[in-house]
């Protein structure tokens, strides 16, 4: 009954190389996010989706791009990954975009 | 745009003792401020918010305190457990047309037995 749930927790992978984190939420929220956690644990917005619209995308590299296929669902896909990328992503999600936010237990790419 | 400063990034106390971590905060028309607490390989979680239409709230032993004049607010943990050990983030809703949250760099509570 995971409220937020991402996958995978772990991802290990070559510069150069492209990958995916999923994110589902059970919640019924409206309004799902992806910030990025840096080894000095600073917690910084990328996106955010609300009803599958794009509303906030922070000055993030293009090789970033979020896809909702619907509003339980918001994916990251990472082009051409840079050894600068390791970092935890996570995944949160709100009733509305002035509610609290809800996150998963975060994805941690690591980049060698 | 909305900034958030942090102190202190590390806070040692004794079990039993009481721990305060202090936030300020830049956009005046922020007004919603939460606490989340994150443990170790886990996701922040919510613990207290507080909005700008009320000073001080209070759970059990936690409570959070808002000037908003100042554009400061504090978390103030009494009776300290082991169990309180984690990191601690503040945060603040910018308001600037997509409501953002902007979130302190953290405080590692450590609560020594």
């Amino acid at each position: 009954d995971t409220a937020v749930s991402q996958t995978p927790k772990y991802l290990v992978t070559q510069m150069g190389n492209d990958k995916s984190i999923k994110c589902e939420q059970n919640l019924g929220h409206d309004t799902m996010y992806w910030y990025k956690q840096d080894s000095k644990k600073f917690l910084k917005i990328m996106f955010s989706y609300n009803n599958k619209e794009l509303i906030i995308n922070e000055t993030v590299p293009n090789r970033f791009s979020p896809k909702s296929p619907d509003k339980a669902h918001l994916n990251l896909h990472i082009n051409s990954l840079e050894l600068g990328d390791s970092a935890v992503y996570f995944c949160a999600s709100s009733q509305d975009r002035s509610s609290p936010l809800h996150f998963g237990n975060g994805t941690r790419l690591t980049v060698t | 745009g909305e900034n958030v400063e942090q102190h202190p990034s590390t806070l040692s106390v004794q079990e039993g003792d009481s721990a305060v971590i202090k936030c300020t905060y830049s956009d005046s028309a922020s007004n919603y401020f939460p606490w989340y607490k994150q443990e170790l390989g886990k996701g922040p979680q919510l613990i207290i918010d507080i909005r700008s239409n009320v000073g001080e709230k209070k759970d059990q032993r936690i409570a959070v305190t808002l000037n908003k004049t100042a554009k400061h607010f504090s978390l103030h943990i009494t009776e300290t457990q082991p169990e309180d050990s984690a990191v601690y983030f503040c945060a603040a809703m910018s308001q600037g047309g997509s409501e953002k949250l902007v979130f302190g760099k953290g405080t590692k509570l450590t609560v020594n037995p």
